[in-house]
């Protein structure tokens, strides 16, 4: 089972390039979303999605751009890099069928913006 | 709004001794739900235990229970006979309030565990 896929693993940007983070599932969940994780911040929300062509902001989602085209995919845009993007972005699932069902994550994509 | 709470940025404990990590959780919705994840220093999200706002008992998984008090709004993680694999951080997590909002998490916890 390959569950949640994120590509790239690592990724160096210079200012105001910019680059799209993949997310993909296998699990047939409607519920995807983004999150950034900075030391001693936890995880914050960037954008989630409910299902394909839904999507809404969360927490910290100035400079990403996320689209739903299919139930599978889920990409988070960085419009121009910036030097405070730089952060690990973990892509997550979850099945709508139970309130309990938890999320499942990708690996991870570690960006440094210089 | 709701908001996750972890007041310990680290906590440090023996093998085989039991530790309790805090949470606490702030929601206006009364039906929710709890989460704690454990990432060791692979950086992987790994599911511990899930509990829910209705749920008459305490969770437990393993070595791992949640000593749920509604009252105080508190949902600590207890690990019972530590291991040296046990070392990692921890997170708490909750169910947005809206359907298929994603999880809301605090800051987490970094547990040592040492020999």
């Amino acid at each position: 089972n390959a569950g949640v896929t994120q590509t790239p693993k690592f990724q160096v940007l210079k200012t105001g390039q910019s680059m799209t983070l993949q997310c993909a599932q296998d699990m047939n969940h409607e519920y995807m979303s983004w999150y950034r994780q900075d030391p001693g911040m936890g995880l914050r929300l960037i954008h989630y999605s409910v299902g394909a062509g839904i999507t809404d902001q969360g927490e910290v989602p100035n400079g990403y751009n996320v689209s739903r085209s299919t139930t599978e995919d889920f990409p988070l845009r960085l419009l121009s890099a910036a030097p405070s993007q730089t952060s690990v972005y973990f892509c997550a699932s979850r099945s709508s069928g139970l309130q309990n069902t938890e999320a499942f994550f990708g690996q991870g994509t570690r960006l440094t913006v210089v | 709004a709701q908001k996750i709470t972890q007041t310990q940025p680290g906590m440090f404990v023996q093998e085989k001794e039991a530790v309790t990590l805090d949470c606490t959780y702030d929601t206006s919705d009364p039906s929710y739900g709890l989460f704690w994840y454990k990432q060791p220093s692979s950086g992987e999200m790994i599911f511990l235990i899930y509990q829910g706002s209705y749920d008459q008992q305490n969770a437990t998984e393993g070595r791992y229970s949640l000593n749920f008090q509604k009252a105080r709004k508190s949902a600590n993680l207890v690990i019972s006979a530590s291991q040296l694999g046990d070392s990692a951080m921890y997170f708490c997590a909750m169910r947005g309030e809206q359907a298929g909002t994603a999880l809301i998490f605090g800051k987490g916890t970094t547990l040592s565990v040492s020999s």
